[in-house]
């Protein structure tokens, strides 16, 4: 089965930029969607197809996707961004929805 | 306003079994393909199960095949998840969530998410 790998968790300074990778086989042919977890709370989507936002998510959330690896970038981070993220991809081969292992961002 | 209301959850033994609803509102359910993804205590998001707008494509995770079933009643708004042959390991919030196309293969993500329902797998 596919399997994708995030580290377990990225440090940032308010006002700097956080980059959280996700890495895959090919992963550059996928479609990637990108998840934020808050503690308590249901997922919300931040980043889908690899680097669109929905309606209401700010711009200073961002994505890119090649080779093997894609990142999802957050700029100016403040406070209000510390959560678990999480990147996904459908997995055509197997036909299964595929989540990363999570990646803990921490704003010091 | 979407909306995903989950109900079902709660303690069982292993090897029984489970049936957990989602209830759906605020948008046309039947226009979408619909998902269950669980949560273990303080572990990752894992795909369980996805169905398509008409019940014609239906997938399962390794880890839940033939042991758990997905369907949905268009006519209720409510999307289900039969759970059989429970295990320790299946212990997890459970969540209901929307696709963004008529079939999981198409789009693949999950725009929309309920708030969970929390089942406890122990004897």
């Amino acid at each position: 089965s596919y399997v994708l790998t995030q580290p377990p968790s990225v440090s940032v300074a308010p006002g700097q930029t956080a980059r959280i990778t996700c890495g895959g086989n090919n992963i550059g042919s996928k479609s990637v969607h990108w998840y934020q977890q808050k503690p308590g709370q249901a997922p919300v989507l931040v980043v889908y197809d690899d680097s669109d936002r929905p309606s209401g998510i700010p711009e200073r959330f961002s994505g890119s996707n090649s080779g093997n690896t894609a990142t999802l970038t957050i700029s100016r981070v403040e406070a209000g961004d510390e959560a678990d993220y999480y990147c996904q991809v459908w997995d055509s081969s197997s036909d299964q929805g595929v989540f990363g292992t999570g990646t803990k961002v921490t704003v010091l | 306003e979407v909306q995903l209301v989950e109900s079902g959850g709660g303690l069982v033994q292993p090897g029984r079994s489970l049936r957990l609803s989602c209830a759906a509102s605020g948008f046309t359910f039947d226009d979408y393909a619909m998902h269950w993804v669980r949560q273990a205590p303080g572990k990752g998001l894992e795909w369980v199960s996805g169905i398509s707008w008409n019940s014609g494509s239906i997938g399962y995770a390794d880890s839940v095949k033939g042991r758990f079933t997905i369907s949905r009643d268009n006519a209720k708004n409510s999307l289900y998840l039969q759970m059989n042959s429970l295990r320790a390991e299946d212990t997890a919030l459970y969540y209901c969530a929307k696709d963004t196309g008529v079939v999981p293969a198409a789009r693949g993500y999950f725009d929309y998410w309920g708030q969970g329902t929390l089942v406890t797998v122990s004897s």
